[in-house]
C-alpha cells in the first residue's frame, strides 16, 4: 500500500517568513515528485516537480528532494498572504497518488 | 484553448438517484483521471482511463460506481443509487503522456450534495 504523510497542518507564518512543508513516502520505485496547491473550494494546480536528489529552485520557491530518506520538502521564501493554501504532494509511483495536504496560512 | 471541462458544477441528489458526472479532457490528452475529495480531506485516487479502456480502477468502490471514456465524448464517472457518504467534490484530470508524469491537469470539479 502506497503511502503519502503530509503534516496537515495548519501551518501559520508572518509575512516574509520562510514556509517549510514535508512529505515522507512509502514507494521506493517513485522517481518524480510533485508539489500542488489548492486553495480553498479549487481545484490543485501543478506548482513544482522535482526528479533528482538535491535542489531545484523556482522564484520563491524550492523542492528538496532526498530518495535514500524518501523525503521531499517545499520551502517558500519571502511567504505572502496569496501563498495561503493547502500544498498537496504526490509522487508518483504508478498511478498519482496524493498526501492529505499541509494547509498554509500567511499573516499580514 | 480550454482547459479540463467538468459539468455539472454543482449536482443534488436525493438518496437512491443516480449521478452522472461528466469531464473533457484538454485538447490533445487523452487520459483521464478521476479524483474524489471530501471535506476537509485530500485527494483519493478512484480510476484511470484512456479512450475506450479503464487502466485503473483500483480505487474505486466495488459498487454502485463506474466510469467510461468513449471513443467519442466526455469521460463519465457513474454513480447509483447515491447515500449521504457519496457528497464529495469529485475533480477529474488529463494527461497527455502514456504514462502518468505528475503533470495533471485538473477541471474545476463537480460537487455532489446527496440529500
Amino acid at each position: 500500500q502506497k503511502e503519502v504523510e503530509q503534516n496537515s497542518g495548519p501551518l501559520s507564518v508572518p509575512e516574509g517568513a520562510i514556509a517549510s512543508l514535508n512529505c515522507t513516502y512509502s514507494d521506493r520505485g517513485s522517481q518524480s515528485f510533485f508539489w500542488y496547491r489548492q486553495y480553498s473550494g479549487k481545484s490543485p494546480e501543478l506548482i513544482m516537480s522535482i526528479y533528482s536528489n538535491g535542489d531545484k529552485e523556482d522564484g520563491r520557491f524550492t523542492a528538496q528532494l532526498n530518495k535514500a530518506s524518501q523525503y521531499v520538502s517545499l520551502l517558500i521564501r519571502d511567504s505572502q498572504p496569496s501563498d495561503s493554501a493547502t500544498y498537496l504532494c504526490a509522487p508518483n509511483g504508478g498511478n498519482l497518488i496524493f498526501g492529505k495536504g499541509t494547509k498554509l496560512s500567511v499573516k499580514p | 484553448n480550454a482547459g479540463v471541462m467538468q459539468n455539472p458544477r454543482h449536482l443534488v441528489r436525493r438518496r437512491g438517484q443516480e449521478a452522472r458526472l461528466r469531464c473533457s479532457p484538454m485538447k490533445g490528452h487523452s487520459h483521464v483521471y478521476w479524483y474524489r475529495q471530501l471535506p476537509e480531506e485530500g485527494l483519493k485516487f478512484m480510476v484511470y482511463l484512456q479512450k475506450e479502456n479503464i487502466i485503473d480502477e483500483s480505487g474505486m468502490p466495488k459498487e454502485r460506481f463506474s466510469a467510461e471514456f468513449p471513443k467519442e465524448g466526455p469521460s463519465i464517472l457513474r454513480i447509483q443509487q447515491v447515500v449521504r457518504g457519496d457528497s464529495a467534490a469529485y475533480f477529474c484530470a488529463s494527461s497527455p503522456r502514456d504514462s502518468p508524469t505528475g503533470e495533471l491537469f485538473f477541471g474545476e470539479g463537480s460537487r455532489l450534495t446527496v440529500l
